[in-house]
């Protein structure tokens, strides 16, 4: 069964203190990985997609990578406005369209 | 890219009503999924939506209780049947674009 678990559950930083936060999953014939940012009452916004292991996608202080196991979300030097739930989800051979979601973390950034 | 709107992005509703989520996107989409997200949870596929055809739902989830509708390329209603308080999630209207998925704002909707 296609799985994502994503750690830790909540996470709080202080502005300027990067950290990394880890989606781990377990997929038949991974298709993708996405990387979601979710604001309170919000639908989830896109950030990343990453297809293959190696594969690595950056945007202002966001960088994901993926292995064959697992996925990390760097975030360098976060700023406050960076504070939202950051969702993993992906999809696989036999779930074309389909995305399985993890639990998300929920990041605080303290000014 | 897609741009994807929601009617209603929240509504309270009374126990044993039904409520329909409209979903309208700008562009032509061949699939159209809809989400739940009950409170301080994750998503949940509900069913897939392609047009021209009934909708596939996910295990849990029933045509009874959450009848959907695609009549076109760019848009889809879910509805939440005889509602109860254990319906009240946030709904989400999604669209697989250019390899990516979208979503919609969410529709909102607290069942007293």
């Amino acid at each position: 069964e296609d799985q994502v678990t994503q750690s830790p559950e909540a996470l709080r930083l202080q502005e300027g203190e990067s950290s990394s936060l880890n989606c781990s999953y377990t997929v038949s014939g991974l298709r993708g990985l996405f990387w979601y940012r979710q604001d309170p009452g919000k639908g989830p916004e896109f950030l990343f997609t990453l297809y293959s292991a190696g594969e690595e996608k950056e945007k202002e202080r966001l960088k994901a990578t993926l292995t064959k196991k697992e996925s990390f979300l760097h975030i360098t030097a976060p700023k406050p406005e960076d504070s939202a739930t950051y969702l993993c989800a992906v999809t696989g051979s036999s779930n074309t369209g389909k995305l399985i979601f993890g639990q998300g973390t929920t990041l605080q950034v303290k000014p | 890219s897609a741009v994807i709107s929601q009617k209603p992005s929240r509504d309270i509703c009374q126990r044993g009503t039904s409520l329909t989520i409209q979903c309208q996107v700008d562009s032509q989409v061949t699939m159209m999924f809809w989400y739940r997200q009950q409170p301080g949870q994750s998503l949940t596929l509900i069913a897939t939506a392609n047009q021209g055809s009934e909708a596939t739902y996910e295990s849990g989830f029933v045509i009874d209780k959450f009848p959907i509708s695609r009549p076109n390329l760019t848009f889809s209603t879910l509805t939440v049947s005889n509602m109860s308080p254990e319906d009240s999630s946030i709904y989400l209207c999604s669209v697989s674009a250019t390899g990516e998925l979208f979503f919609g704002e969410g529709s909102r909707l607290t069942v007293l």
